[in-house]
């Protein structure tokens, strides 16, 4: 069963414009909350985190968004730029076992010049 | 700081072959480890996972086993490779004892033929 899951599968936005990738959990253990940002070949990068003790938190053009009561969590990229063309993973981990996260299953975000 | 090194880089290997990818952590103590194997195009899987010197989780039962025999250095193996062994294979660390920043290697390419 996937633990978050994550939507849309692909985006294509044009470049100044808002990307928004929308993900949901169930886990109410869950306490921290991070976005990858993952290039052909190379290894997911952290991008953004949050804690649920927040409802929002910025970082230049990314921002994400929290609402507790409906267990979701969104990554924002403001002006969007074609260098910004990745794919983004949010993921979920607890203070249980081992921090394993849970990833969503990825957004293939195109950022048209 | 912080680094995690993977390598090889790429690994071009015939089916029933053996083999060992090796994951070593610079700049920290007792980090737990993670192996993930990203097939192309999709997710991330969790595949094993390390709170400590010999102690190994496994997630998914396969064709693959993992080893820890030092604090900073995790080792992904198998006896005979399968074609469905092929993917990208990522290390990942954490701070042990919370919910924490998990960061990733620049991975390996591995190809069964």
């Amino acid at each position: 069963q996937q633990q978050v899951k994550q939507s849309p599968q692909s985006l294509i936005v044009q470049k100044g414009g808002i990307s928004i990738i929308n993900c949901a959990y169930e886990n109410t253990a869950f306490d921290y909350f991070p976005w990858y940002q993952q290039f052909p070949g190379k290894g997911p990068a952290l991008l953004i985190a949050i804690r649920p003790d927040v409802s929002e938190k910025k970082e230049g053009r990314f921002t994400i968004s929290f609402n507790k009561s409906a267990k979701q969590f969104s990554l924002h990229i403001m002006d969007s730029q074609p260098g910004d063309s990745a794919t983004y993973f949010c993921a979920a981990s607890s203070k249980t076992g081992a921090n394993n996260l849970f990833f969503g299953t990825g957004t293939r975000l195109t950022v048209i010049p | 700081s912080q680094t995690i090194h993977q390598w090889p880089a790429t690994l071009v290997q015939p089916v029933g072959s053996p083999l060992s990818l090796e994951c070593t952590v610079e700049g920290t103590s007792n980090p737990n480890l993670y192996w993930y194997r990203q097939a192309a195009g999709r997710g991330l899987q969790l595949l094993f996972y390390s709170v400590g010197i010999g102690q190994i989780s496994s997630e998914v039962p396969q064709n693959l086993s993992a080893s820890r025999p030092q604090d900073r250095q995790f080792i992904l193996s198998s006896k005979k490779l399968l074609l469905s062994d092929s993917g990208f294979y990522l290390c990942a660390w954490t701070l042990a004892g919370g919910t924490y920043e998990q960061y990733f290697g620049p991975g390996t390419r591995l190809t069964v033929t």
